[in-house]
């Protein structure tokens, strides 16, 4: 069991450039997520998914974009990278119970520096 | 709006002793309460996940509390060793959001653990 794991690892860009992170987990979960981390501001919630073919947007969306075709895979998407996108990126996954998603495993994140 | 708060931000004891880290929040009509540790340059990993109907929760030397009426979670870690130091963060889903797994963070405590 792999868990949650993110490519690539470490990424540096220049502004207006695109570029997507992948997220894959083998856990059979239904829910995904993406978070930034910033220093001074936490975990902040970007996008995240219920199922396979559904998303949402969480806190701070603007500029990103997410896809979920396969249900083991979430891609988060930079359409035109900005020095503000200059974070450090999460991926996590929950279950489902019936009373709603269970505790989240995260990724091992991945490092975006934008020039 | 659902506000979590982690006092202190940085915490140093010695090799041995018992100590507590707190997690406040404004709203207490919460679904379920977790505490996460990250390590330098890592993910977080999930330590302990307290339903709203449970006062606490054990995982070895591990121990969190949840006082919804005070607004408060304690994760009470005995016996405390350097493997310890970490950053520890605490988490809940905004009212309304249960079912859909979106957290809210604290700003997380880094405890050091001296030799």
């Amino acid at each position: 069991n792999a868990g949650v794991t993110q490519t690539p690892k470490f990424r540096v860009l220049k502004t207006g450039q695109s570029m997507t992170l992948l997220c894959a987990q083998d856990m059979n979960h239904e829910y995904m997520y993406w978070y930034r981390q910033d220093p001074g501001m936490g975990l902040r919630l970007i996008h995240y998914s219920v199922g396979e073919g559904t998303t949402a947007k969480g806190e701070v969306p603007d500029g990103y974009n997410v896809s979920r075709l396969k249900k083991q895979n979430f891609l988060l998407g930079l359409e035109s990278a900005a020095p503000s996108q200059t974070s450090v990126y999460f991926c996590a996954s929950s279950y489902s119970t019936a009373g709603g998603p269970h505790e989240q495993y995260f990724g091992p994140g991945t490092r975006l520096t934008v020039t | 709006k659902q506000e979590v708060t982690q006092i202190p931000a940085a915490l140093s004891v010695p090799e041995g002793e018992n100590l507590v880290l707190n997690c406040s929040f404004t709203d207490s009509a919460i679904y379920n309460l977790q505490w996460f540790r990250q390590d330098p340059g890592k993910g977080l990993t999930s330590l302990l996940l307290i339903q709203s109907s449970q006062r606490e929760q054990t995982s070895g030397r591990l121990n969190a509390s949840l006082d919804k009426s005070s607004g408060r979670s304690t994760l009470y870690i005995a016996a405390s060793q350097p493997g310890d130091s970490a950053t520890y963060l605490c988490a809940l889903p905004p009212r309304g959001y249960s079912n859909t797994g979106k957290l809210i963070f604290g700003q997380g405590t880094t405890l050091q653990v001296k030799p």
